[in-house]
Parts: C-alpha cells; sequence; structure tokens
C-alpha cells in the first residue's frame, strides 16, 4: 500500500544533543510537510519542500532544518533540542503545495527531550 | 491567536445517534475547510471539505455545514457508529496556496 512512514515512532533524546527525524512515502508527491504538534494544541505547520524548493514558516525557529535529498525522502533536523521541542512531529504529503490538494499523513515521531 | 477554534475537547454520543461537531474561525480570509479524523497511533486522515461558495457537501453519513456569516462549521456524523470514536481535527486555509490552519481537535467517543 503506498503509504507515509515516520522512523522512529518514538525517539528519546538530551537536552542539547542534535536529533534526525525520517519521513519517506510511496505516493511520489512533490510535497513534504512538517508539522509540530505539542500535547492538546493543533498540528502547526513548520515547513514544507515543493520538490527541491524549501519553504519555511516565518515562525519555525532556526533551531529546525530539514533535508530532501529526493522525492521519497525527508528529515526533519533540530540542531539542539530544548524542553519546549518536546512534541509529536508529523509528516503528511501532497501532490501540490494547493490546500484543495489532500495531505497524506504519517503516524507521527513522538520527541521526548531529558 | 487561534484562528481556528474547537471548544469542545470531547463528545460522547451514543451510537446510532448524530454526532455534531463545531469548529469555529476568526480569519475571513479562509475560503476553504476541512475535517481530519485521527485514530490513536495513526496520522490524521482526510475526511471531507467545503469549499466557501458552498454552505453544505456530503459523503455518506458525512456532512459538513458551513455558516460563513457567522465564521462557524460543523461535521454531522449520522448514524453515529462506535468506529467513528476518533479525534477530529477542523481545518482552513485562505487562498493563494497558504497553509492549512488546524483547530485543537475534538475527541468523539461513540457508546455502543
Amino acid at each position: 500500500d503506498a503509504m507515509v512512514i515516520q522512523n522512529p515512532r518514538y525517539q528519546v533524546t538530551q537536552f542539547g544533543k542534535p536529533v534526525t527525524l525520517s519521513c519517506s512515502q510511496t505516493l511520489n508527491h512533490n510535497v513534504m510537510y512538517w508539522y509540530q504538534q505539542k500535547s492538546s494544541q493543533a498540528p502547526k505547520l513548520l515547513f514544507h519542500y515543493y520538490d527541491k524548493d524549501f519553504n519555511n514558516e516565518a515562525d519555525t525557529p532556526d533551531n529546525f532544518q530539514s533535508r530532501r535529498p529526493n522525492t521519497s525522502f525527508c528529515f526533519l533536523d533540530i540542531r539542539s533540542p530544548g524542553l519546549g521541542d518536546a512534541a509529536m512531529y508529523l509528516c503528511a504529503t501532497s501532490r501540490a503545495p494547493t490546500s484543495t490538494d489532500t495531505q497524506y499523513f504519517g503516524p507521527g515521531t513522538r520527541l521526548t527531550v531529558l | 491567536d487561534q484562528q481556528v477554534k474547537q471548544n469542545s475537547p470531547s463528545l460522547s454520543v451514543q451510537e446510532g445517534r448524530i454526532s455534531i461537531l463545531n469548529c469555529d474561525y476568526t480569519n475571513s480570509m479562509f475560503d476553504y475547510f476541512l475535517w481530519y479524523k485521527k485514530y490513536p497511533a495513526e496520522g490524521p486522515t482526510f475526511l471531507i471539505s467545503i469549499s466557501s461558495i458552498k454552505d453544505k457537501n456530503e459523503d455518506g453519513r458525512f456532512t459538513v455545514f458551513l455558516n460563513k456569516s457567522a465564521k462557524h462549521l460543523s461535521l454531522h456524523i449520522v448514524p453515529s457508529q462506535p468506529g467513528d470514536s476518533a479525534v477530529y481535527f477542523c481545518a482552513a486555509s485562505a487562498p493563494r496556496n497558504t497553509p492549512l490552519v488546524f483547530g485543537k481537535g475534538t475527541r468523539l467517543s461513540v457508546i455502543a
């Protein structure tokens, strides 16, 4: 089945220790998104790639970076995680970056920062 | 400042009855609205959407109503089934490919 896969499902890191979260897709979609969802909060878009073009949201901290080496994979790098970065990180894909194009979400990676 | 608000964190409904989930928004530029459904340990999945040129969209047991003057939309599920128990997110977007803005979600429990 075509799908969006996130690894790992649970990630524990230490305060200040860099961490990378992974997302892959078999849908061959052009757009890949990263969302942050804190407990009992709404998912919040951090950034997205449209093909190789990177689009950062204005209020995304510099601590968060992303890489998309090819169509299938996208990575979220947190350079120096703080306690406030503990959250569920959701990856999503769509064919085009339009609101009418359905976004398909992965199951998420829950990040714990000790 | 929340632009999309789901004021009920949770809702319990008996099987067979109607479930009504509500969503309010503040940005008058929003022109497209969506509902996503999320089961535990899974990502949100698209359920139904509505454009601002319509006031109703129906898909099987699911109907979304949009009241632009009140900046309010609702999702009706009739009849509710235990498998509908999930967290429902309302989302909205403005024109020109602006990002989706999500609400905090409402947890629906359908009791058999």
